[in-house]
C-alpha cells in the first residue's frame, strides 16, 4: 500500500459527459501528479500540483482540468468525454516539488470507460 | 523530438538467471533517472533512482547503471524469481525545470520457474 488513495476505482460513463476523479496523497506529501495510461500511449504525465499551486503541465487536454485543495487532496476533472479518453488514470505524490529527485508514490488508479 | 526507448518485446528468462533491461533516451540531459515496477492493473512502484553523476546504484538484487555518454541505463535483476515478473518502466526528469517525469513504455519481464 503506497498510502495514496484514489476514488472511484472504476467509472463507466457516456461520451459527452463530465467526471471527477479524486486523489488523496500520502500524509506529508505536498506534490500531486496526474498520469493517464492507455494501451497504446503508455504512462503520460498530465499535470502536477505542489502545495496547492500548479507546478508543471504535460500533455493535458483543454477539456481536462485539475486542482489541489488546502487539505492537499486533488481532483481531476474530465469533460466532454470522448471514447479515446478511456484509460487508467493514476495519481502520484511526493514530498518535493522537483519530479526527478524524489520517488513518486502511485495510487491504485481509476479505470475510466467511456461508452 | 524527445524520446525514451525500452524494448517493447517481452523478456523471458529462467529463474535464477540475471535479467537485464535497457532504457535508451535521446535529446534529453536528465539529472536523474528512475526505475519503476508495474503489475497489471496496478500503479507503478518506485524501485531505484540514480543521479547523473552516479555510474551505478544497487539495492538488494537490483542494480542500475547510468551512462550519460551513451544515453543509456541498464537495469539488472540478479537471481531472478517468478515473483519478479512484471513490467519495468524507466523514467527521466524532462529538462523543463526538472518538474516532470517522462516514462518509457516499459519492458515486460517473465521469469519462468
Amino acid at each position: 500500500d503506497s498510502g495514496v488513495t484514489q476514488t472511484p476505482k472504476h467509472l463507466i460513463t457516456a461520451t459527452g459527459q463530465r467526471v471527477t476523479l479524486r486523489c488523496s496523497p500520502r500524509s506529508g506529501d505536498l506534490s500531486v501528479y496526474w498520469y493517464q495510461q492507455s494501451l497504446d500511449q503508455g504512462l503520460q504525465f498530465l499535470i502536477q500540483y505542489y502545495n496547492g499551486e500548479e507546478r508543471a503541465k504535460g500533455n493535458i487536454l483543454e477539456r481536462f482540468s485539475a486542482q489541489q485543495f488546502p487539505d492537499l487532496h486533488s481532483e481531476l476533472n474530465l469533460s466532454s468525454l470522448e471514447l479515446g479518453d478511456s484509460a487508467l488514470y493514476f495519481c502520484a505524490s511526493s514530498n518535493l516539488g522537483l519530479a526527478g529527485n524524489n520517488e513518486q508514490f502511485f495510487g491504485p488508479g481509476t479505470r475510466l470507460t467511456v461508452l | 523530438s524527445q524520446k525514451i526507448e525500452q524494448n517493447s518485446e517481452a523478456l523471458n528468462i529462467q529463474e535464477g538467471k540475471t535479467a537485464t533491461l535497457t532504457c535508451n533516451y535521446t535529446n534529453y540531459s536528465p539529472a536523474y533517472l528512475q526505475w519503476y515496477r508495474q503489475d497489471p492493473g496496478r500503479g507503478p512502484v518506485f524501485l531505484l533512482l540514480i543521479r547523473e553523476n552516479e555510474k551505478e546504484k544497487r539495492k538488494e538484487r537490483l542494480k542500475v547503471t547510468f551512462d550519460t555518454t551513451l544515453k543509456q541505463s541498464l537495469f539488472h535483476i540478479t537471481a531472478s524469481q517468478p515473483a519478479d515478473s512484471a513490467t519495468y518502466l524507466c523514467a527521466l526528469d524532462v529538462d523543463t525545470g526538472r518538474r516532470a517525469l517522462t516514462f518509457g513504455s516499459g519492458t515486460r519481464l517473465q521469469v519462468q520457474p
